[in-house]
């Protein structure tokens, strides 16, 4: 069975600062895909950044990266120069080499602060 | 980018009524769709996976019967409420995912049914 872990349910950083939001996972499927997306106060899912599980490189999207430590099967979020606009819900997800669908974690609220 | 279009977003229906969920990806073919339900300050939990031209797949827990769902179009997956209770009361979202667009699935903007 696939599990996403988010141990941040709330973090505050201060605007224009990085921040980083922990995801660890467990899966027993050889390959796999990581996730993460945003979702703000009017409910839609935003696509963030994804991870292949045999990506020699950290996933990069303009101000988001991927920190993926595959041995200790965590993939955290890094923000850079948060905005006001970063504030919102972020979800970890994986989905497995077998699957299509996802797994969610509990989600971390993020607010930035100006 | 690929957009999957959901309506409609809100829904406030009488307690024994019936409410229909459409989802629809636009400028691409989904054979596949998924159906997920979010209760507030909660994560993502999927109902169901919507495949075209055959019965959907429920995960476990989920009322088939309650939670109808049909795939007639390679654009279009349904979800239909049946007989509807305030505890069905939720955020409910669809996804599909344009392979040509990458890994992403994109979601759709998702409906908020009150029960009352």
């Amino acid at each position: 069975a696939q599990k996403i872990t988010q141990t941040q349910p709330g973090m505050f950083v201060q605007e224009k600062e990085a921040v980083t939001l922990d995801c660890t996972y467990d899966t027993s499927d050889p390959s796999y895909g990581l996730f993460w997306y945003k979702q703000p106060s009017s409910g839609e899912m935003i696509f963030l950044i994804y991870q292949g599980s045999y990506d020699q490189q950290n996933a990069t999207e303009g101000r988001y990266s991927l920190n993926f430590q595959k041995a200790r099967k965590s993939a955290n979020l890094v923000i850079s120069a948060s905005q006001l606009g970063d504030s919102a819900m972020y979800f970890c997800a994986m989905r497995g080499h077998y699957g299509q669908n996802f797994v969610f974690g509990p989600g971390t609220r993020l607010s930035v602060l100006p | 980018g690929a957009v999957v279009s959901q309506h409609p977003s809100r829904v406030i229906c009488k307690s024994g009524t019936s409410v229909k969920i459409e989802c629809r990806s636009l400028d691409f073919q989904a054979t596949t769709m998924f159906w997920y339900r979010q209760f507030p300050k909660q994560s993502l939990m999927l109902m169901a996976t919507s495949n075209e031209g055959s019965k959907a797949t429920y995960e476990q827990g989920v009322e088939k019967d309650k939670f109808l769902i049909n795939h007639a179009s390679l654009t279009l997956s349904t979800l239909t409420v049946t007989s509807a209770h305030p505890e069905d009361s939720s955020f409910y979202i669809c996804s599909a995912r344009d392979p040509s667009e990458g890994y992403g699935y994109t979601f759709g903007s998702g409906t908020r049914l009150t029960v009352v």
